[in-house]
């Protein structure tokens, strides 16, 4: 069980719009932490989309966008691409658990 | 460029024990905190530790008392020590950062090292 809920898939076809959502608590998201996106394929290090909520690391292409509001967050992928179809995580902090939280991943399908 | 290299992964009977390092370079070691992360096949993501730069150090619940952080500023690495090795520890394990600089914290990660428990 992940301290931070994603659903487990999305879909979309080619071109569509998309959205990852990420719900948290008082002690991780809704206490102002910064919330991250990673997009990762299997056996790879995640790869950082997303720092500090909203703020793309360069090359990260603009169609990958996300926000935050109280203890929740979401990723929109817009435009979606066939090399869009992997796994997608959220992750912040958790000051009752003093670590790193991660949500348990969405699967991005297209279709 | 900020670098993290994982070594001391490999195939280790149940019960066994293994050190996992961590290189890193490219920034001031001295000035970051340091996480040790793992994913099992098929699963998602789990924290597992972190020591501060004044040593300080946090466990995720699930490996207290058989996992062991430590770090070696001199030599800009950071360990896992993980002994009573179990099945369920298969996995690849990360060491990562959150490295703050220019007004903005950025996380860095490894590429992972892994560990198979196994007889």
């Amino acid at each position: 069980q992940s301290v931070l809920t994603q659903p487990p898939s999305v879909s979309g076809a080619p071109g569509q719009r998309v959205t990852i959502s990420c719900t948290g608590s008082s002690s991780n998201i809704g206490a102002n932490y910064d919330v991250f996106w990673y997009q990762q394929l299997p056996g790879t290090a995640p790869k950082l989309l997303i720092f500090a909520n909203s703020n793309r690391p360069s090359g990260v292409p603009d169609r990958f966008s996300a926000s935050k509001s109280g203890t929740s967050a979401s990723l929109a992928i817009t435009g979606l691409e066939a090399e869009d179809e992997t796994d997608y995580y959220c992750q912040s902090y958790d000051s009752g658990l003093s670590g790193w939280v991660f949500g348990g991943g969405t699967k991005v399908t297209v279709l | 460029e900020v670098q993290l290299v994982e070594s001391g992964g490999g195939l280790v009977q149940p019960g066994g024990s293994l050190r996992l390092s961590c290189a890193a370079s490219g920034f001031t070691f001295t000035k970051s905190g340091m996480n040790w992360v793992r994913q099992a096949p098929g699963k998602g993501l789990e924290w597992l530790s972190y020591i501060s730069t004044s040593g300080a150090i946090n466990y995720a619940d699930s490996v207290k008392g058989r996992f062991t952080i430590s770090r070696d500023n001199a030599k800009n690495s950071v360990y896992l020590q993980i002994n009573s090795l179990r099945a369920e520890d298969t996995a690849l394990y990360f060491c990562a950062t959150l490295y703050c600089g220019g007004g903005r914290c950025v996380p860095y990660w490894g590429q992972g090292t892994l560990v198979t428990v196994s007889s």
